[in-house]
């Protein structure tokens, strides 16, 4: 079955660094999106990416950060600047195939901020 | 955007039925309800989704009320492995490019 792949798997990086977190969406999908999760909090939406623009952001995609879909497979989240804040995983998800509604969601990259 | 009441934790058994009920008052005329599993360390999975009445799919079921304000997860025979997160999300997520609005969840125990 085919399967959304974020790498790397953890990152640390320190305050001020900047950082791009990959993913491999799956083949034949539309969307693409990127969600994030503060140890022990809810899962937060960030952005939504479509036709090879930003379709919907939230309030905390900020112009600290950005994506980008560099070629047919990869589909990135460049963080500038990083804040101790911005610790948390960070899931790719995509979707949006014909008749098809359910968003499939990457393993994360687990990004530490020192 | 309708908001979403589930409990937050519940304990089971190995082999028996759980069913999570989640409250959605506000739920809107074009809303439907979706529920995704989360393991630790992992991301959210899409497990089912419907409008009315009962959805059945090979994972669980959704009964849905005819007033709709509310919903029910129903995970058969439940084992060890279906120690999850469990998130009720409520929107228009039939249509495609939709962002997902997660609230807090359940989190299930299994039990041996």
């Amino acid at each position: 079955e085919p399967e959304v792949t974020q790498t790397p798997s953890h990152q640390v990086t320190q305050m001020g660094q900047e950082v791009i977190l990959r993913c491999v969406p799956i083949s034949n999908h539309l969307y693409f999106y990127w969600y994030r999760q503060i140890l022990g909090q809810k899962v937060e939406f960030l952005v939504s990416f479509y036709n090879n623009e930003i379709s919907e952001k939230s309030e905390i995609f900020d112009d600290q950060f950005s994506v980008e879909r560099p070629d047919g497979s990869n589909f990135t989240l460049k963080i500038r600047s990083t804040k101790l804040e911005d610790s948390a995983m960070y899931f790719c998800a995509s979707g949006g195939t014909s008749g098809r509604y359910e968003q499939y969601f990457g393993p994360g990259t687990r990004l530490t901020v020192t | 955007l309708a908001k979403t009441t589930q409990p937050i934790s519940m304990d089971s058994y190995e082999g028996q039925e759980v069913n999570i009920t989640c409250s959605h008052n506000n739920i809107a005329t074009n809303d439907y309800i979706t529920w995704y599993q989360q393991f630790p360390s992992q991301g959210p999975r899409f497990i089912i989704q419907g409008y009315k009445t009962k959805v059945t799919n090979e994972v669980a079921s959704l009964f849905i009320p005819a007033d709709r304000k509310s919903s029910t997860l129903s995970l058969p025979r439940v084992s060890l492995s279906d120690t999850a997160v469990y998130y009720c999300l409520v929107g228009d997520q039939k249509a495609a490019g939709n962002k997902l609005t997660f609230g807090g969840g359940t989190r299930v125990l299994v039990k041996p």
